[in-house]
């Protein structure tokens, strides 16, 4: 089973404009984190933002924001005023079991979002 | 700046003749990961490091090897390479705190001919 679902493959927003991409988990661990990283097309991975399951406030950074819905699990990525530099590939990631001694931190992808941000 | 750099940028080999990535980092993270990706596809996870214990994903092909000789350097070998073994391989750190991002390098992108 498909642990993190991203379900468009593909996304336009026109520059300025805010656009939401998609990001539903499944996990039994009560503790866990989410990321979203941005892959451009010269494929370097950057990350963008994080998500503790125990956060009790949305994440932001500048202007990313995280749309966290714990009960539906989804963690959705809200990127404000486009710019023409955000088209890129966008995956959201999820690690599990954040108490675990065991845990050494694999990171789990989504098939990502490609974004393309219209003049 | 402190970051994570993967030589060579491209690699080019021919099927069958062994291949290896390297990957050093200036972060001093315990955690080394190597990831394949494939065009249009979500990285996935070869093996990775926790300190010197080594931890192998069940369906990584034998044909898939890795060295980490000390915590700055971490190596993947390609012992046979088959041309569907060309892709994006993405080396990345992080701190043990299951909230710390992984850090990725550059990538090698491997053409097998």
């Amino acid at each position: 089973a498909q642990k993190i679902t991203q379900t468009q493959p593909g996304m336009f927003v026109q520059e300025k404009e805010a656009v939401t991409l998609d990001c539903t988990y499944d996990t039994s661990d009560q503790s866990y984190g989410l990321f979203w990283y941005k892959q451009p097309s010269s494929g370097e991975m950057i990350f963008l933002i994080y998500q503790g399951s125990y956060d009790e406030q949305n994440a932001t950074e500048g202007r990313y924001s995280l749309n966290f819905q714990k009960a539906r699990k989804s963690a959705n990525l809200v990127i404000s005023a486009s710019q023409l530099g955000d088209s890129a590939m966008y995956f959201c990631a999820m690690r599990e079991g954040l108490l675990r001694s065991s845990n050494t931190g694999k990171l789990i992808f989504g098939q990502g979002t490609t974004l393309q941000v219209k003049p | 700046d402190a970051m994570v750099i993967q030589n060579p940028r491209y690699q080019v080999t021919q099927f069958g003749k062994p291949v290896t990535l390297s990957c050093s980092q200036t972060l001093n993270h315990n955690v080394m990961y190597w990831y394949q990706q494939k065009s249009s596809q979500a990285p996935k996870l070869l093996f990775h490091y926790y300190d010197k214990d080594f931890n192998n994903e069940a369906d990584t092909p034998d044909n898939f090897q890795s060295r980490r000789p000390n915590t700055s350097f971490c190596f993947l070998d390609i012992r046979s390479p088959g041309l569907g073994d060309a892709a994006m391989y993405l080396c990345a750190t992080s701190r043990t705190g299951v909230n710390s991002p992984l850090h990725f390098g550059n990538g090698t992108r491997l053409t097998v001919t």
